[in-house]
């Protein structure tokens, strides 16, 4: 069981914008920021979005974050069969002095 | 450009131990902090623990459930960081990812290619 809750699975039609949620508490995404990753199978992870909303030089820009209390989202505009992966959040954790990951939603382009 | 290169993963029985080391390039090490991820077979991410700078205090951080068994080091003058791992349960077995940790915003930017550890008998 994570620390930081995500969907399962989010799926979506070619051209279509997505979110993925990732829910957490006043411990964690309540007061730092959240970072997400991108994981396709056997490959390592990549940074996606740090800091809540940053986007690191070489991410498309069809990648976007964003924060409001407790929980963040990731949002992929214009869906495309490139995005379909593995998608994680995470963020700090003051109550355990930790770094917490959500359980991963995996992406499937219909 | 970043490079990391675990090694050192292994089948290993439990109770065993096992060091494993990533060997950095492309920039400089000296100056940041570090850490180890690791995901179990068909699992998510799970955080292992970090390693902040020497001007950092160069102390370490780690996760509830491999404190007092694994140990986070480095050594700056080979750009090489270290994962201790002691007392080497079954549910340790996983992939060992390395990674530069921004001590800014707390991202992980750059990750190895990672490293298989299995424990089991």
């Amino acid at each position: 069981q994570s620390v930081l809750t995500q969907p399962p699975s989010v799926s979506g039609a070619p051209r279509q914008r997505v979110t993925i949620s990732c829910s957490g508490s006043t411990s964690n995404v309540g007061d730092n920021g959240v970072n997400w990753y991108q994981q396709f199978p056997g490959k390592a992870p990549k940074l996606l979005i740090y800091y809540d909303d940053l986007v690191p030089s070489g991410v498309s820009d069809r990648f976007s974050g964003s924060r409001s209390g407790t929980s963040a989202s990731l949002a992929i505009r214009g869906l495309q069969s490139e995005d379909e992966a593995d998608y994680y959040c995470s963020s700090w954790d003051d109550r355990l002095n930790a770094l917490v990951f959500g359980g991963g939603t995996k992406v499937t382009v219909l | 450009e970043v490079q990391l290169v675990e090694s050192g993963g292994d089948l290993v029985k439990p109770g065993g131990s096992l060091r494993l080391s990533c060997a950095a390039s492309g920039f400089t090490f000296s100056n940041a902090w570090m850490a180890w991820v690791r995901q179990a077979p068909g699992r998510g991410l799970e955080w292992v623990g970090r390693i902040k700078i020497r001007a950092h205090g160069g102390t370490s951080d780690y996760a509830g459930v491999v404190n007092g068994r694994f140990t986070i080091s480095r050594d700056d003058s080979k750009n090489t960081l270290y994962l201790e791992m002691n007392s080497l349960k079954t549910e340790d077995t996983a992939v060992y990812y390395c990674t530069t940790n921004d001590w800014n915003y707390g991202h992980f930017d750059h990750w190895g290619q990672g490293t298989l550890v299995s424990v089991s008998s």
